[in-house]
């Protein structure tokens, strides 16, 4: 059974914390992303790879960096947690494109992160 | 205006009733649309896709895309109290990234 694991459900923070959130896939899939799920604003993508090492901005990069050093494994990175950043957080892995599989993303179960 | 734009709801409905669940798009170089299923607390599952114009049906599922008019809709038929969930439209970009409408909440009653 194919799976994508977020490390934690749940997670309370302080502002000016710096927060780690952590994703591994096992399915060999090259590409992998993270999105924010707000209530009337859906899906917005912040960060994506497509190969190890490999980062792009999304929609909202800003407070947010990532890391990819292995393929199986990318994280997102708060440098100091804010308010605005209490939210859904979803990470999603797909293989690569041209593969007749585009777009087909496979989703975390989310972190949803508190910042008080 | 937003690229996908979907009716937040809720829509609810009986059990057993028909569902219609609505997607209209911007961008006419769309070329295939996902509905992607998101049960509460958990994250989003692909149900189905369907490429260009025209129906494509799974079980009680059926998605239709007319690209004429930018509407995708995704029909429930004899709809469970388990089809309860929200369902996102999710056309990909032309460079595959896949760009979401906020999704509809599905209310199935007993």
């Amino acid at each position: 059974d194919v799976k994508v694991t977020q490390s934690s459900r749940y997670l309370v923070k302080r502002t000016g914390e710096k927060v780690f959130l952590e994703c591994v896939q096992d399915m060999d899939h090259e590409n992998m992303f993270w999105y924010r799920q707000d209530p009337g604003l859906g899906l917005r993508l912040i960060y994506f790879s497509y190969d190890v090492k490999m980062k792009e901005k999304g929609d909202i990069p800003e407070g947010y960096s990532v890391s990819r050093e292995k393929k199986e494994r990318f994280s997102l990175i708060l440098e100091s947690a804010s308010t605005n950043q209490t939210s859904m957080y979803l990470c999603a892995s797909s293989p690569v494109s041209g593969s007749g599989r585009t777009g087909e993303l496979f989703f975390g179960e989310g972190s949803r992160l508190t910042v008080l | 205006q937003k690229e996908v734009e979907q009716d937040p709801g809720p829509l609810s409905v009986p059990e057993g009733a028909i569902v219609s669940l609505n997607c209209t798009y911007s961008n006419s170089a769309f070329q295939y649309f996902m509905w992607y299923r998101q049960y509460s607390r958990k994250g989003p599952e692909l149900l189905m896709y369907t490429y260009s114009s025209g129906n494509k049906e799974d079980g009680r599922f059926t998605a239709q895309v007319d690209k004429s008019s930018k509407y995708i809709s995704l029909f429930i038929r004899d709809s469970q109290p388990s089809d309860s969930a929200t369902y996102l439209c999710a056309p990909p970009d032309n460079t595959d990234k896949l760009i979401f409408g906020t999704g509809t909440r599905l209310q199935v009653f007993p």
